[in-house]
């Protein structure tokens, strides 16, 4: 059973500095791996997804990485902004499987 | 592009009552799938649907059922109700292909049991 561990829950930083939100899982065989954001109460916005053939995927001040055959991902913020204060969720998609199983994500706070 | 929607925003309702949550998928998208979020938690895969077919189920009891729709939105129907049934529920749309799910998820309906 595939089981998503997010580190650390979470995470209170002062405006400007870089940052790393961790994730792994127990099962390789995925098909690829999403970084979500979630305001309070809201719903999900996609960040970025990394396919299970690649190592990283950019956007922006965001950078994603894969590491499949370790069984982690990290999502890396530059220069992080008081808008960026949000749950990050990481899911994968499941080999021979229609779901996505989530962890339970990194609350982060970026102070002004 | 349209993206995904979902109605109502907010629902309570008694235990032992039915819900029925809707849900339109990203315009060019076949599939949806609904979730479950509880409070502090990642959301928990209720089932997919695909050409208006169930394509996978999570562990939830029959009481939570769904539909599909010609022109692929959604319906989650839940059957007596209970407390613990309080969460944010999720829909999210996609484009099935092997390999590759991107889902891009709608607001959310918030339901309170009481």
């Amino acid at each position: 059973k595939q089981e998503v561990t997010q580190i650390p829950a979470a995470l209170s930083v002062p405006e400007g500095e870089n940052l790393v939100l961790n994730c792994s899982f127990t099962d390789s065989a995925i098909y690829n791996l999403q970084w979500f954001r979630q305001d309070p109460g809201k719903g999900l916005t996609s960040l970025l997804l990394i396919q299970s053939s690649q190592r990283e995927q950019t956007s922006g001040r965001l950078n994603a990485s894969l590491d499949k055959s370790s069984g982690r991902s990290t999502l890396y913020i530059a220069a992080s902004q008081p808008g960026d204060s949000a749950t990050y969720l990481c899911a994968v998609h499941q080999g021979g499987s229609e779901k996505l199983v989530f962890g339970k994500g990194t609350k982060l706070t970026v102070n002004p | 592009e349209t993206g995904v929607t979902q109605s109502p925003t907010h629902l309570i309702k008694t235990r032992g009552q039915q819900v029925t949550l809707r849900c339109s998928s990203q315009s060019g998208h076949n599939t949806v799938s609904w979730y479950q979020q509880a409070l502090g938690q990642g959301p928990q895969f209720i089932f997919q649907y695909y050409r208006e077919e169930e394509n996978g189920r999570g562990n939830f009891p029959p009481r939570f059922s769904g539909l599909q729709f010609p022109n692929y939105s959604s319906e989650l129907n839940v059957n007596a109700l209970e407390l613990d049934d309080s969460a944010l529920y999720l829909c999210a749309s996609s484009s099935l292909k092997a390999g590759a799910n991107e889902q891009y998820f709608g607001p959310g309906t918030r339901l309170t049991v009481t």
